[in-house]
């Protein structure tokens, strides 16, 4: 089946630095989002991304799908950006199949 | 808040028992993803369903099953339970755009 590798595993970072999270795949995809898992454990959807690049306020995120990679990138952080970042590809195969990376663990340092 | 519910919060069980978690989509969402997350396997898809029809499969064991109803929420039942099963058991839905919205997520711990 289709792999998600995500790097760095994980991040420290002071506050207001910037960074970029990587998401490669192994295989064609319908479809790719990213999330966030904050420490409470809520995860909450960043970008429905199958292709091109998208910003949402201090984050951004290209993906490359003929080159099967991702990247989010996080500018001038804050420790609330802190948790678990998260790839997730989907593959249509009648419904959508959905394979998550191991994620990014990001912690903030104030 | 993702407008998706989930119930219980918390589930604390014993082995071989038997359990069922609810989720209730946000309005309008036709399609309903269960996933387990736990700490040796991460995030797994274990089954989708589009109004009332399952659609995709992933990791599901045979003792786990899902249904989802005419009113759209969608149970998921673990049967013989194991030290193993106890995760994180989250469900997400979507809608038109794909994009997928998650729940807060039900504590499962089996003893």
């Amino acid at each position: 089946g289709i792999q998600v590798e995500q790097s760095p595993p994980d991040l420290i970072l002071q506050e207001g630095a910037n960074s970029t999270l990587r998401c490669n795949f192994s295989d064609s995809v319908n479809n790719l989002q990213w999330f966030h898992q904050n420490p409470w454990g809520q995860l909450i959807n960043l970008f429905y991304i199958p292709s091109g690049t998208k910003q949402n306020g201090r984050l951004s995120a290209t993906t490359v799908a003929t080159e099967r990679y991702s990247l989010l990138y996080i500018s001038s952080s804050q420790t609330t950006d802190s948790g678990v970042y998260f790839c997730a590809v989907l593959q249509y195969t009648g419904g959508f199949k959905t394979i998550f990376g191991a994620g990014t663990r990001l912690f903030v340092k104030a | 808040d993702s407008g998706v519910t989930q119930t219980p919060k918390h589930l604390i069980t014993a082995t071989g028992q038997r359990v069922t978690l609810r989720c209730s989509p946000r309005s309008g969402d036709l399609s309903v993803y269960w996933y387990q997350q736990s700490l040796d396997q991460g995030l797994q898809f274990l089954i989708q369903y589009y109004n009332g029809e399952e659609r995709a499969k992933g990791n599901i064991l045979e003792r786990f099953s899902a249904q989802q109803f005419p009113d759209l929420h969608s149970e998921l039942n673990l049967s013989s339970l194991e030290l193993g099963d106890s995760a994180l058991y989250f469900c997400a839905s979507t809608g038109v755009t794909d994009t997928q919205y998650f729940g807060p997520g039900t504590r499962l711990t089996v003893l």
